[in-house]
């Protein structure tokens, strides 16, 4: 298995630009996981989805912040307008189905914004 | 979710065990504690859990006090490529959710 899959790896944009990152989860895992990670705050857990739908999204900064999941294969987070402030490393995660915490992570996507 | 406590870095020498400690003073007794790591620059690594009962798997063993209020990571051999951030975690299993606190940086040296 190629393990979870983001796009891009980098990303950089100015403030105000709308940003999409992207995740391929591993195929049969039925939840999936996007987490913020920066110096100030470390590693924080965004929104989680089990087949397919939003189940804990009250790590989403604010609503500046969506993320979909239209299907098991694939899944979005999105920021419109961006800020400076979303400047970070965004993973994506994903587990077998019953199992919440063992959890398999994608590389990351590093996103900056001027 | 129980919190941990972590000592924020630790040296071991390459080839040597690397011993972990993990304090979880208020786990409940249905929450398992998880390991991970991070390597600069890459995503977290699940390494072993457990609940009661010491584990070992390809990368790490896992023991867990009686009381489970605190675990060891032991990393048997260290090498050079386990130079990273080790993140001690407690969740349920089920509905529970994965907290990574601040780790510790843990660094094998020559």
């Amino acid at each position: 298995d190629a393990g979870v899959i983001q796009s891009p790896r980098h990303e950089v944009t100015e403030m105000g630009q709308e940003v999409t990152l992207r995740c391929k989860p591993i195929s049969g895992h039925d939840y999936l996981f996007w987490y913020r990670q920066t110096m100030m705050r470390g590693l924080e857990l965004l929104i989680y989805f089990n087949n397919n739908v939003p189940i804990d999204d009250s790590g989403m900064p604010e609503d500046r912040f969506s993320a979909k999941m239209p299907n098991a294969s694939f899944s979005t987070l999105k920021i419109q307008p961006s800020e400076p402030r979303d400047s970070a490393v965004y993973f994506c995660a994903s587990s077998l189905r019953w199992s919440l915490s063992e959890q398999f992570f994608g590389p990351g996507t590093r996103l900056t914004v001027l | 979710d129980a919190k941990t406590t972590q000592p924020p870095s630790m040296d071991c020498a390459e080839g040597r065990a690397a011993n972990l400690p993990c304090n979880h003073s208020t786990i409940s007794g249905n929450e398992y504690v998880y390991w991970y790591r991070q390597i600069h620059s890459q995503g977290p690594q699940y390494i072993i859990h457990g609940l009661k009962n010491n584990e070992t798997n390809e990368m790490a063993s896992l023991i867990i006090t009686e009381d489970r209020k605190s675990s060891t990571l032991i990393l048997p051999h260290a090498t050079l490529r386990d130079t990273a951030v080790y993140y001690c975690i407690v969740s349920y299993n089920q509905g529970g959710k994965l907290i990574f606190g601040q780790g510790t940086e843990l660094s094998v040296k020559p």
